[in-house]
């Protein structure tokens, strides 16, 4: 069964910076492209960022661009957001997702699982 | 980046019910469209991917269709466990961009 686990989110002031991270069970981590998905409080979903399989290629909304960055350990099957600069307007519970391959532009990717969720508020 | 919007925003519709959404895409992509559904306080689940294809364990009572711009998702016959919100996203083009959701409610 896959299971994603989120975890590091948290209040944060203005400014600031967190780190966030998901841990996958249950596939080959390493064969599919992972994404992270936002959602702010009463709104729809945000993708935020993507990472190939081997890591070796990110994208990111140009929202978050320059300020978060993604990455991942296939080693130990875990998924990282480094968020800087954060602002009020990055407060949402973020969602990893798996892809359906090991490429995020594909086209007829989906994201075939979720993680529960970790929720980010961003407030003096 | 490509925009999508759902219409209805919300509905209201009764157990049994035969319910359509529809999601348009600001331009062509082809049917490379995904259907989510949320409930409240849980992680979206995929429902439908390349416009037509039944994720595995989802029910056969949902289905969707369309190419192009115009796409639908249709349940046959609203269950209880179908109130939800269900969200349409396109995989045509990076930005990946979700539709605005549609809220399905008891009537």
């Amino acid at each position: 069964e896959v299971q994603l686990v989120e975890s590091g989110g948290g209040l944060v002031q203005p400014g600031g910076s967190m780190r966030l991270a998901c841990a996958a069970s249950g596939f080959t981590f390493s064969s599919y492209a992972m994404s992270w998905v936002r959602q702010a409080p009463g709104r729809g979903l945000e993708w935020v960022s993507a990472i190939t399989g081997r890591g070796d290629s990110t994208s990111s909304a140009d929202s978050v661009k320059g300020r978060f960055t993604m990455s991942r350990d296939n080693s130990n099957d875990a998924l990282y957001l480094q968020m800087n600069s954060l602002r009020p307007e990055d407060s949402a519970i973020y969602f990893c997702a798996q892809g359906s391959s090991a490429w995020y532009n594909l086209n007829g990717e989906y994201f075939q699982s979720w993680g529960q969720g970790t929720p980010v508020t961003v407030s003096s | 980046d490509i925009q999508m919007t759902q219409s209805p925003s919300s509905l209201s519709a009764s157990v049994g019910d035969r319910v359509t959404i529809t999601c348009r895409a600001s331009q062509s992509i082809s049917t490379n469209l995904n259907w989510y559904q949320q409930k409240p306080g849980k992680a979206p689940k995929l429902l439908i991917y390349v416009a037509s294809r039944l994720q595995s364990g989802a029910p056969s009572r949902f289905s969707g269709s369309g190419s192009g711009t115009d796409f639908t998702l249709t349940i046959s016959s609203l269950q209880p466990e179908d109130f939800a919100t269900y969200y349409c996203q396109q995989s045509y083009d990076t930005p990946r961009t979700f539709g605005q959701g549609t809220k399905v409610e008891i009537k």
